[in-house]
């Protein structure tokens, strides 16, 4: 089975900054690698598919790159609302989520 | 899009379970299905999945041989059969849809059900 590690497991950021996450597969997964925001009390939604590509209504400050093992996560300009866990998820081979990471405004 | 799971509660370990999820909103006959399983305070972890016609069907190592997926796609309704129960089966379990590009994509989830496995 792949196994995704996806850090930091939370952060805390400003109103404003740039909030980076990262995720790495085990093994080479190509670009099938999804990100997913879940709110507290809530399901998750898909932000990010294929790597980079943004799910339809998604604001742009959200963004993901990556392929092969490496990926990343950005949220260039964190507002109040992205309060949030953020997951990563790969389907190169089955379905794997990564741990999550939990961001916070300081 | 909309996908209402039904069925969760309080069972024993050892006990069993079915979930339903009612799905409407989108063509569900044409579309793969996965359930996604949330323990309290974790993470998300995938269950099971299952293509449109049901011929490829697929389970996570932790599941396999004691749970069961699978759909109706005249009632628009998928289900999860869960046998053998144990703590570590406690979780919301989400009904979700894959994206019609790509089965690995889910772009729906419903809000859950609850499952709890206790004594």
């Amino acid at each position: 089975d792949i196994q995704m590690t996806q850090s930091p497991s939370s952060l805390s950021a400003s109103v404003g900054d740039r909030v980076t996450i990262t995720c790495q597969a085990s093994h080479d997964i190509s670009n099938y690698l999804n990100w997913y925001q879940q709110k507290p009390g809530k399901a998750p939604k898909l932000l990010i598919y294929d790597a980079s590509n943004l799910e339809t209504g998604v604001p742009s400050r959200f963004s993901g790159s990556g392929s092969g093992t490496d990926f990343t996560f950005t949220i260039s300009n964190l507002q109040p609302e992205d309060i949030a866990a953020y997951y990563c998820q790969q389907y190169g081979d089955r379905l794997t989520f990564g741990g999550g990471t939990k961001v916070e405004i300081k | 899009v909309q996908l209402v799971e039904s069925g969760g509660g309080l069972v024993q370990p050892g006990g069993s379970l079915r979930l339903s999820c009612a799905a409407s909103g989108f063509s569900f006959e044409d579309s793969a299905m996965h359930w996604v399983r949330q323990a309290p305070g974790k993470g998300l972890e995938w269950v099971s999945d299952i293509n449109w016609s049901s011929s490829r069907i697929d389970y996570a190592d932790s599941v396999r041989g004691r749970f069961t997926i699978s759909r109706d796609n005249a009632e628009n309704s998928l289900y999860l059969q869960m046998n053998s129960l144990r703590t570590e089966d406690t979780a919301l379990y989400y009904c979700t849809k894959a994206s019609s590009a790509y089965p690995g994509i889910i772009d729906y989830w419903g809000q859950g059900t609850l499952v709890t496995v206790s004594s």
